[in-house]
């Protein structure tokens, strides 16, 4: 079965860190962009960052820039989004996404930011 | 502000037929590919349409997806009470070097 899991969420005060994993099963990661996406409670979905197959094509949503970094594993078929500097506005449900036209996405996992 | 811009909400009775725009510019909807996504409060998001037009397996030819210009619209037909989510639309912005979202739109099937 294709899936996607992510992982590493949770509550952190402002200013803090956490890594987030995206675990990949039934297909390959190495062939396909990914992408991260979030939704905080009660809002709508909010891109945050892509990269492509080979990690050599990154993007960031300008909310995001210099704070979060998208890397891969692809001998681990894991995709990760390291999160620095975390605000109370980056509390959001986040989530991994393959590119977008193949519709598999993860469960989503929490990232909660408060003192 | 999302640089794609949905209505906020539609309704329409069981049976009816319900349209959703998603309007942009060039430098998204005006040159890239258009997806749909439906979403159930709590859970992931669905894909109904990629490539602006196209149904995956399993998606059911009610739904159905157009782009004309620097818009794009979401059609459902046959409406049913399970079809009560929030719709996505989503493309990437070469402006911007990101892929952006529809503020998203609440559909109430009446």
């Amino acid at each position: 079965e294709v899936q996607l899991v992510e992982s590493g969420g949770g509550l952190v005060q402002p200013g803090g860190s956490l890594r987030l994993s995206c675990a990949a099963s039934g297909f390959t990661l190495s062939n396909y962009g990914m992408h991260w996406v979030r939704q905080a409670p009660g809002k709508g979905l909010v891109w945050v960052s892509g990269i492509n197959a080979d990690g050599s094509r990154i993007n960031y949503a300008d909310s995001v820039k210099g704070r979060f970094t998208i890397s891969r594993e692809n001998a681990k078929d894991t995709l990760y989004l390291q999160m620095n500097s975390l605000r109370a506005e980056d509390t959001a449900v986040y989530y991994c996404a393959r590119e977008f036209r193949s519709g598999i996405w993860g469960q989503g996992t929490m990232v909660t930011v408060s003192s | 502000q999302s640089a794609l811009t949905q209505p906020p909400s539609v309704s329409a009775a069981p049976g009816q037929k319900v349209t959703i725009s998603c309007s942009g510019s060039s430098s998204n909807i005006g040159n890239n590919y258009v997806s749909w996504f439906q979403q159930v409060p709590g859970t992931a998001p669905k894909l109904l349409i990629y490539d602006n037009d196209q149904r995956p397996s399993g998606i059911p030819d009610r739904f159905s997806g157009s782009k004309s210009g620097t818009s794009a619209t979401l059609g459902i037909t046959g409406l049913q009470t399970g079809d009560e989510a929030d719709y996505y639309c989503a493309t990437w912005d070469g402006s911007l070097s990101a892929a952006v979202f529809g503020g998203g739109t609440k559909l109430t099937v009446l």
